[in-house]
């Protein structure tokens, strides 16, 4: 039972570098959401989606584009990487938005230099 | 403006006593509530909820009490069990608007022999 997989665990960037952040999971969830982590800090809310097709930013979109093609992926894309970038990825899902119980990947560790 | 505190970066508690973890909230619009627990290397998982409707939830060694009046929650594990060492986050959020849920800080939680 896979849940929410997240790729990769671990990557180093240089500035100005773009990468793409990989999500999948394999419960036919419709909601999915990509979080960010911070030493010290709460879970700030990058984007989210509905559905196939559907997306809207969350609190801290900005250095970020996400896209939605299939119930299962959600890929996070970072262009042109910055130190402020540097943090901790989770990538979410759950059957629907009302409850706020979701099931979170292991996270992505991304380091911008 | 951080909307959900929990003002206690750090608590130790010998296995057996009982644990209380603390969150205020200062968002009126807040109304279901959320804990998670956090191992290191590992994404968040969900712990309990409450919704502004109850004042109390159990769920084995966990309780979540309510207190709106105060726009306080908090979480009591009882007994303490080495295994319980984890970050807890508090979450909070609209009811029907997951992708609205606001997370505190967390509380490291280490439980001693």
């Amino acid at each position: 039972n896979a849940g929410v997989t997240q790729t990769p665990k671990f990557r180093i960037l240089k500035i100005g570098q773009s990468m793409t952040l990989q999500c999948t999971q394999d419960m036919n969830h419709n909601y999915m959401y990509w979080y960010r982590q911070d030493p010290g800090m709460g879970l700030k809310l990058i984007y989210y989606s509905v559905g196939a097709g559907i997306t809207d930013k969350g609190e801290v979109p900005n250095g970020y584009n996400v896209s939605r093609s299939t119930t299962e992926d959600f890929p996070l894309r970072l262009e042109l990487a910055a130190p402020s970038q540097t943090s901790v990825y989770f990538c979410a899902s759950s059957t629907w938005g009302g409850t706020g119980e979701l099931f979170f990947g292991e996270g992505s560790r991304l380091t911008v230099l | 403006d951080q909307q959900v505190k929990q003002n206690s970066p750090s608590l130790s508690v010998q296995e057996g006593r009982i644990s209380i973890l603390n969150c205020d909230y200062t968002n009126s619009m807040f109304d279901y509530f959320l804990w998670y627990k956090k191992y290191p290397a590992e994404g968040p998982t969900f712990l309990i909820s409450i919704s502004s409707i109850k004042d109390k939830n159990e769920d084995g060694r966990f309780t979540v009490f309510l207190n709106k009046s105060a726009k306080h929650l908090s979480l009591h594990i009882v007994p303490s069990q080495p295994g319980d060492s984890a970050v807890y986050f508090c979450a909070a959020t609209p009811t029907g608007t997951a992708s609205k849920l606001t997370f505190g800080t967390g509380t490291r939680l280490q439980v001693t022999l």
